[in-house]
């Protein structure tokens, strides 16, 4: 099974910040990487999927990267409404989906 | 409008049976592979199960094999979840979700089940 260890698992910053989350997957996953923001009991909502492809509507400050087993979601300039939880997927096969232990983003 | 609407959670006995439903509408459901992620509280999402689009090839998490099974009604945009002998670690809130390929694209509300005595 391939795993996806997600750092750092609590982030503090700050309105304006450029934040960083890291995700590392135990084997190579070509792209097959989503990252997700979950907030107040709400499902999680798809930011940007296929490793950097941002999905319709979302603010351009997300971006993503990384290919191979690396893979990071940045914020360029966090805002009020960024601060949540945010979470890795990989999705390289229908067999085994798999979540990053999540990082939360929280107010410096 | 893309809506995904989760029914059937509640509170049931360890060792019984559930079945989940999601209604699908505002996505080409027939084209769609669909999952069921589930969400304990205060934990991560954790995927459950998955279907192709035609609903011909199905995939189980170690942790739910041989107790649930997923299925789909392409005639009434439908995906199902049946659980059979549930756990109390089964407890959680219950989404189904959608997109091409495996990317669980859209996800619906949630329904929340409960395995206690």
């Amino acid at each position: 099974d391939i795993q996806m260890t997600q750092s750092p698992s609590t982030l503090s910053a700050s309105v304006g910040d450029r934040v960083t989350i890291t995700c590392r997957a135990s084997q190579s996953i070509s792209g097959w990487v989503a990252w997700y923001q979950q907030k107040g009991g709400k499902a999680p909502k798809l930011l940007i999927h296929k490793a950097s492809r941002l999905e319709s509507g979302v603010p351009s400050r997300f971006s993503g990267s990384g290919s191979e087993t690396e893979f990071t979601l940045t914020i360029s300039s966090l805002q009020p409404d960024d601060f949540a939880t945010y979470y890795c997927q990989q999705y390289e096969t229908y067999s085994l989906l798999t979540f990053g232990g999540g990082t939360k983003v929280e107010i410096k | 409008q893309v809506q995904l609407v989760e029914s059937g959670g509640g509170v049931v006995q360890p060792g019984r049976s559930l079945r989940l439903s999601c209604a699908v509408s505002g996505v080409p459901f027939t084209t769609y592979g669909m999952h069921w992620v589930r969400q304990a509280p205060g934990k991560g999402p954790e995927w459950v199960a998955a279907t192709s689009y035609d609903g011909k090839h199905k995939y189980f998490a170690h942790s739910v094999q041989g107790r649930f099974t997923i299925s789909r009604d392409n005639s009434r945009n439908t995906l199902y979840l049946h659980m059979d002998s549930l756990r109390a670690e089964d407890t959680a809130v219950y989404y189904c979700a959608g997109g091409y390929d495996a990317l669980t694209q859209y996800w619906g509300q949630g329904t929340l089940v409960i395995v206690s005595s």
